[in-house]
């Protein structure tokens, strides 16, 4: 079974500073996507960043780019120039190409950006 | 464009209380979730509907049951609530995409 595991359960950043969040999985498969999703204190589930596992290009969204080491089944968010907005809990997830678009979510990491 | 729809937005139930949780999406995916999300545990999937007339259970189904009542609606009923159900709770659609669109959740608290 795929498992996601993110091992920074909180963290905080100075505003303006630039942020790694770290997350691994463990899958047998090859055709995956990976997430990074983020949700503020409104409780409401917002898309950051999608990684499919055949592009060896990271993905890159505005600030916020990933690491994406397939090998090594690791998949790392960076926030460059971070920002008050970015305080939020921060979730990594991964759902298969082949099973009915199910995801399967690490138990996230509270990131707290100080002013 | 609404999205996805969850009612209520808050529910507190006794012990053994029924209800049903309400999700309504409005553009035409063919799958519908629940997921259930707990401090420190992230989110988990109760059920999903891969399509119209289909669910099939997640990692924690026990203690629930859906209705995939049409393409754009899909229930969560839990018959007899226990305090171990208190969460708050999320339902997703998705379409060929794999990424899920989400509803704003439903906390509910069982005393």
């Amino acid at each position: 079974a795929q498992t996601v595991t993110q091992s920074q359960p909180e963290m905080s950043v100075q505003e303006a500073e630039t942020v790694t969040l770290s997350c691994t999985y463990d899958t047998s498969e090859n055709n995956y996507y990976l997430f990074w999703y983020k949700q503020p204190p409104s409780r409401q589930m917002i898309l950051v960043i999608r990684q499919e596992a055949y592009k060896q290009q990271n993905a890159t969204e505005n600030r916020f780019s990933v690491n994406f080491q397939k090998a090594a089944k690791s998949f790392s968010l960076k926030i460059s120039d971070s920002q008050l907005g970015d305080t939020a809990m921060y979730f990594c997830a991964y759902s298969s190409r082949n099973r009915d678009d199910k995801i399967i979510f690490g138990k996230g990491t509270r990131l707290h950006i100080l002013p | 464009n609404a999205g996805v729809t969850q009612t209520p937005k808050f529910q507190v139930l006794k012990t053994g209380q029924s209800m049903t949780l309400q999700c309504a999406q409005d553009m035409n995916h063919n799958s519908m979730y629940w997921y259930r999300q707990d401090p420190g545990m992230g989110l988990r999937l109760i059920y999903y509907s891969a399509s119209e007339g289909t669910t099939d259970k997640g990692e924690v189904p026990n203690g629930y049951n859906v209705s995939r009542l049409n393409k754009r609606e899909f229930s969560l009923r839990l018959e007899s609530a226990a305090p171990s159900q208190t969460s708050v709770y999320f339902c997703a659609s998705s379409d060929r995409a794999p990424e899920h669109t989400f509803g704003s959740g439903t906390r509910l608290t069982v005393v």
